[in-house]
């Protein structure tokens, strides 16, 4: 099944605690983004990817790290959470950015 | 500034009452108009992508079509599994590399049997 495949789907942290959030997709897509969403603001973009080793801020990047080095896995890393971070994370990855994204489940993560 | 407001934010139907959720946007050469659908808790799932004024796309008892400045996804008599918050899109012609999108923040639709 295609599929964007994001772990955990629930994370309750402390501040301070660097954490990974993996993604993986099996439909050897190009394109692949980080969303934060919250509510009254939206789907904002963290980080994108167009292909392996390029990556680039999106709007909302401070505090967050990416790195591309196989096609397939876009990990979002946050390496001093803080509670303004406490959000519902999607990855999403799409065939050449120009097209529709498939998204994840989503990561819920709370930073207390 | 390039910006989709989405109108209503919430939006309550009977089962079998039709209606229309509206998306206008203000962008610099719209390079595409997407719809998605999310569940609560889940990711948006894609439904339609339109790319220029007069075009339309059905699926099941979703028609989305595109204007100038706004787009409109119909739900014709629609049921209980339709409610959902929709999500629309669009793409500008300076999106450059990232191909970014500019979200709406959604309508909320609660579809009562």
């Amino acid at each position: 099944e295609a599929q964007v495949t994001q772990n955990p789907r629930y994370l309750i942290t402390v501040t301070g605690k660097k954490l990974t959030v993996t993604c993986s997709q099996n439909m050897n897509h190009e394109y692949m983004s980080w969303y934060r969403q919250d509510p009254g603001l939206g789907l904002r973009q963290i980080y994108y990817s167009m292909n392996v080793e390029v990556t680039d801020k999106g709007d909302v990047p401070e505090g967050y790290k990416v790195s591309r080095k196989e096609k397939r896995n876009f990990p979002l890393i946050l390496e001093s959470p803080s509670p303004n971070q406490t959000s519902l994370y999607f990855c999403a990855s799409s065939p050449t950015g120009s097209v529709g994204y498939t998204f994840g489940s989503g990561t819920r993560l709370t930073v207390v | 500034e390039d910006q989709v407001t989405q109108s209503p934010e919430a939006l309550r139907l009977q089962e079998g009452e039709s209606s229309s959720l509206n998306c206008s946007y203000t962008v610099s050469g719209l390079r595409g108009l997407f719809w998605y659908r999310q569940d609560p808790g889940k990711g948006p799932e894609f439904l339609f992508t339109l790319y220029s004024a007069g075009e339309e796309k059905e699926k099941e008892r979703l028609k989305a079509t595109l204007t100038k400045k706004e787009s409109f996804l119909h739900i014709t008599a629609p049921k209980p599994e339709d409610s959902a918050t929709y999500l629309c899109a669009a793409r500008a012609l300076n999106a450059g590399n990232n191909r970014k999108l500019i979200w709406g923040l959604g309508t909320s639709l609660a579809v009562n049997p």
